[in-house]
């Protein structure tokens, strides 16, 4: 069974401070990784997609990073702001489906305190 | 910010009452795609459309019906709710390529 697993569930960390999220999958074929964020109360926004090929990517403060051969990522989130605060998402999508079928984790959520 | 829309973004209802929910995108993406939610738990699909007058059932069996008379159009339909529908359903879309999805606010659902 595809899954694709995140840690810790839940992250409390003061403004200011650096933090890493960490993405495990077992979907194959892999065709890329994505990290959403996701505000409460909101749908989920694409922040970075790694493909097979890319081992880091950056988007303003968040710089993910992915290692194909143990299948794992992680999400760093630089100088955090009190606007990080949400569910971060790791999703994976595999290679055998037209549709880029995606494999969702549950979800760290993110609480930075002033 | 995507220009995808659902509408109502809170619903309360009773059991055994008829529901729509309205997604609509003005991207001219040809997949649309609906997920439920549980709360601190991975979005699971539940409908799919490659786009006018397909669709398809997701990987979560769910009692729901779709339907895509326009590509701009993919509402989500309940016959007769009941509690265990209480979720949050939310819709996206895609490019043909499909490689990222974009989402829209969501519909909070709850079934007395």
């Amino acid at each position: 069974k595809n899954q694709v697993e995140q840690s810790p569930q839940s992250l409390i960390i003061l403004e200011g401070k650096n933090c890493t999220l960490q993405c495990n999958y077992t979907v194959s074929p892999f065709s890329n990784l994505r990290w959403y964020k996701q505000d409460t109360g909101r749908g989920p926004v694409s922040l970075t997609i790694m493909t097979f090929s890319e081992n880091t990517k950056s988007n303003g403060r968040y710089t993910a990073t992915l290692d194909a051969d143990t299948k794992q990522s992680s999400l760093h989130i630089t100088a955090s702001q009190l606007s990080d605060s949400a569910s971060y998402i790791c999703v994976v999508s595999d290679r055998g489906s037209t549709l880029g079928r995606l494999y969702f984790g549950r979800g760290t959520q993110l609480t930075v305190w002033p | 910010e995507a220009d995808i829309y659902q509408t109502p973004r809170y619903l309360v209802i009773g059991t055994g009452k008829k529901i729509t929910l309205e997604c609509s995108q003005t991207m001219g993406h040809d997949k649309m795609y609906w997920y439920q939610q549980d709360p601190g738990m991975e979005l699971h699909l539940i409908h799919y459309s490659y786009g006018v007058n397909s669709t398809e059932k997701g990987d979560l069996s769910s009692e729901s019906t779709v339907s895509r008379i326009r590509t701009e159009h993919f509402p989500l339909t309940l016959e007769s709710a009941r509690p265990s529908h209480t979720s949050q359903y939310l819709c996206a879309s895609s490019e043909p390529a499909g490689e990222t999805q974009y989402f829209g606010p969501g519909t909070r659902l709850l079934v007395l």
